[in-house]
């Protein structure tokens, strides 16, 4: 079946504006996980969300990064007045449920580039 | 909060060798560890997992040891190809919560045939 898609895949915009990233999970995954990939970094962790639950926003680096869900559908991840350390691969990941029997499974990500 | 370090940053091994990576965790009530592959252009995907209350687990050349005293975890990759190139991450989990992973640095393994 279709994995998690993320658009669009490449993203280069000017320092001050703002970008809309956007991930479709699995069909029937509750959890949905944005995270930031930095050159030559590991993963860290943005939001998440499970369910009709509050998300867990611990990880926002900023007032700037926010992000939304609809339901169990669609999320998009804004980032406003963009930054150049904003730079990186934005990667989503869904879940049947949250825990560690459900596997997490990553979309290709969203390269985004700030000039 | 969790800190993984993982080492080393990159591994140059010939088709056939043998591969270690290695990661440490600081806090002690982490209980669950998986290892990620990310291949060029691609997301991470879960390629072997362990929790604490098991030593080591195995699945074909792939290993992954744990010792929880010395908060370390390794990844051991047997009969390298090059189709086992890639980045490799490490993650450490405390689980019963929201399933957040504190994630290493990464490692680029490079096979050369």
């Amino acid at each position: 079946g279709a994995g998690v898609s993320q658009s669009p895949s490449n993203k280069v915009t000017e320092k001050g504006k703002d970008v809309e990233l956007r991930c479709d999970p699995i069909s029937g995954h509750t959890a949905l996980y944005w995270y930031r990939q930095r050159l030559g970094q590991g993963l860290e962790f943005l939001i998440y969300f499970q369910g009709n639950s509050a998300p867990d926003k611990s990880g926002l680096p900023s007032d700037r990064f926010s992000a939304e869900r609809t339901g169990e559908s669609v999320s998009t991840l804004t980032i406003q007045r963009t930054q150049q350390e904003d730079s990186a691969v934005y990667l989503c990941a869904s879940s049947l449920l949250a825990g560690v029997a459900y596997e997490q499974y990553f979309g290709p990500g969203t390269r985004l580039t700030v000039t | 909060g969790e800190n993984v370090e993982q080492h080393p940053s990159t591994l140059s091994v010939q088709e056939g060798d043998s591969a270690v990576i290695k990661c440490t965790y600081s806090d002690s009530a982490s209980n669950y560890f998986p290892w990620y592959k990310q291949e060029l252009g691609k997301g991470p995907q879960l390629i072997i997992d362990i929790r604490s209350n098991v030593g080591e687990k195995k699945d074909q050349r792939i290993a992954v040891t744990l010792n929880k005293t010395a908060k370390h975890f390794s990844l051991h990759i047997t009969e390298t190809q090059p189709e086992d190139s890639a980045v490799y991450f490490c993650a450490a989990i405390l689980s019963g919560g929201s399933y957040i992973p504190t994630f290493g640095r990464g490692t680029s393994l490079i096979v050369h045939p």
